[in-house]
């Protein structure tokens, strides 16, 4: 089983539209849980950190389920630059500071 | 600022040939920065960490003496892929730990990443 699991897409959402998807994780000693934007052919950027009550910044808003050791994103008034592959980041608790990324889980924002 | 920088951008080389990467952190200092690989739509996969001053340590399934890294001041960290073959041919990413402020957000133990290095192997 993969540490990190996501649903690789695509998802299509039209311009204007809410999309959500989650991640499933399978270390339940995980601390810090973060969701990371990569366009095609480029390196990862963070798009927010998770923190256990829910957060939400702008159109973006992430929640994490310790219990079910899963984090969604949700993405709201879909802009078509929000089309990206949206990395589920956990860190590992062996170490600190090591990041164990998903695979991705592709958006497609048509107009 | 919490800029970082990869170079170069793409490399193409012959078997067997030795490819170096730089991974520069360039208004911040990282004792700590981490080598990725990526396939094609496959996730990030860590290949060690380096911490300057001291040796890199690898995870599990990596070759120390085919992926060399040296991490000899606190903002530049090479890799190097001895004896590269077509399997190699990779998306090579690299990040370095920031611990401050970048930008008024405070962006402790953030990780930012460099823009990769595309090696393809003939």
């Amino acid at each position: 089983r993969k540490e990190v699991e996501q649903d690789p897409g695509p998802f299509n959402v039209p311009e204007g539209a809410t999309v959500a998807f989650n991640c499933t994780y399978s270390n339940s000693a995980s601390q810090s849980f973060f969701w990371y934007r990569q366009d095609c052919r480029k390196e990862p950027k963070l798009l927010m950190s998770v923190y256990s009550s829910g957060n939400e910044d702008g159109r973006f808003t992430a929640q994490l389920n310790r219990a079910s050791q899963y984090i969604s994103l949700l993405i709201r008034d879909s802009k078509l630059s929000d089309s990206a592959t949206y990395l589920c980041v956990v860190n590992r608790d062996d170490s600190w500071g090591k990041l164990q990324f998903g695979a991705g889980t592709q958006v497609v924002v048509t107009p | 600022g919490a800029v970082v920088s990869q170079h170069p951008s793409r490399v193409i080389c012959k078997s067997g040939t030795s490819v170096k990467i730089e991974c520069r952190s360039l208004d911040f200092q990282a004792t700590t920065m981490f080598w990725y690989r990526q396939f094609p739509k496959q996730s990030l996969m860590l290949m060690a960490t380096s911490n300057e001053g001291s040796k890199a340590t690898y995870e599990q399934g990596v070759e120390k003496d085919k992926f060399l890294i040296n991490h000899a001041s606190l903002t530049l960290s090479t890799l190097t892929v001895t004896s590269a073959h077509p399997e190699d041919s990779s998306f090579y990413i690299c990040s370095a730990r920031h611990a401050g402020t970048s930008g008024g957000r405070n962006t402790y133990n953030e990780q930012f990443f460099g823009p990769g290095t595309r090696l393809t192997v003939l």
